[in-house]
């Protein structure tokens, strides 16, 4: 059964980098032919696609977060990453880890993890 | 500001029927499949549509969806209170090479 499971510092400085895990189970992030992907969503609000990847290939960037944001794949720890510099207030959120339900598809995320909350505070 | 417009909130009573909207354009919607999700406070959005009408395995069939040119609509039929929750629709914007959502509808029964 797949499964995702995303890490991170829960709290990050402004100005700062900020830096996600999402560790997958149950499948080869290498292998597979899905695109892995990262959403945030901000509190109270609504979802915000990041951007996706898929293994061996370019990655897909939400136009208004390209400049900052960093989306890689580890396949030695088949593990999700994503770093986000110069961080401010508006980037609190929870941020979640999903994969879509069809390869080659960026979006129709049927796999979630459970999100981890990180919050920009000096 | 989102891509896809949905209407804030809606209500119906419980055994009702409700219908979400959601409004694009020819780059997103008007190009590419939509899905919807569900998402339960605190909890990780859930896929209920997908490829405009499809169901994932588990999800009732009182939910349905559909789609016409650059708009498309989330019916729920046979409302419960369980039901109550924010959905959000989600497409690809072919233009952006982006994936777009709408802001989200909270439903009330």
């Amino acid at each position: 059964q797949l499964q995702l499971q995303e890490s991170g510092p829960g709290l990050v400085k402004p100005s700062e980098t900020l830096s996600l895990t999402c560790t997958v189970s149950g499948d080869s992030i290498s292998s597979s032919s899905y695109f892995w992907g990262w959403t945030r969503q901000s509190p109270g609000k609504g979802l915000e696609w990041i951007a996706s990847i898929r293994y061996g290939e370019d990655a897909y960037y939400n136009p208004s977060l390209k400049s900052r944001a960093t989306i890689s794949v580890d396949t030695s720890k088949n593990q999700l990453s994503l770093k986000l510099n110069s961080v401010t207030v508006a980037d609190t959120a929870v941020y979640y880890c999903a994969r879509p339900c069809r390869g080659g598809r960026h979006d129709a995320f049927d796999i979630w993890g459970q999100g981890t909350m990180v919050t920009v505070s000096s | 500001q989102s891509v896809l417009t949905q209407p804030p909130s809606v209500s119906a009573a419980p055994g009702q029927k409700v219908t979400i909207s959601c409004s694009g354009s020819s780059s997103n919607i008007g190009k590419n499949y939509v899905s919807w999700y569900q998402q339960l406070p605190g909890t990780a959005p859930k896929l209920f549509i997908y490829d405009n009408n499809n169901r994932p395995s588990g999800i009732p069939d009182r939910f349905s969806g559909s789609k016409s040119d650059t708009s498309a609509t989330l019916d729920i039929t046979g409302l419960q209170t369980g039901d109550e929750a924010d959905y959000y629709c989600g497409t690809w914007d072919s233009s952006l090479s982006a994936v777009v959502f709408g802001g989200g509808t909270k439903l009330t029964v």
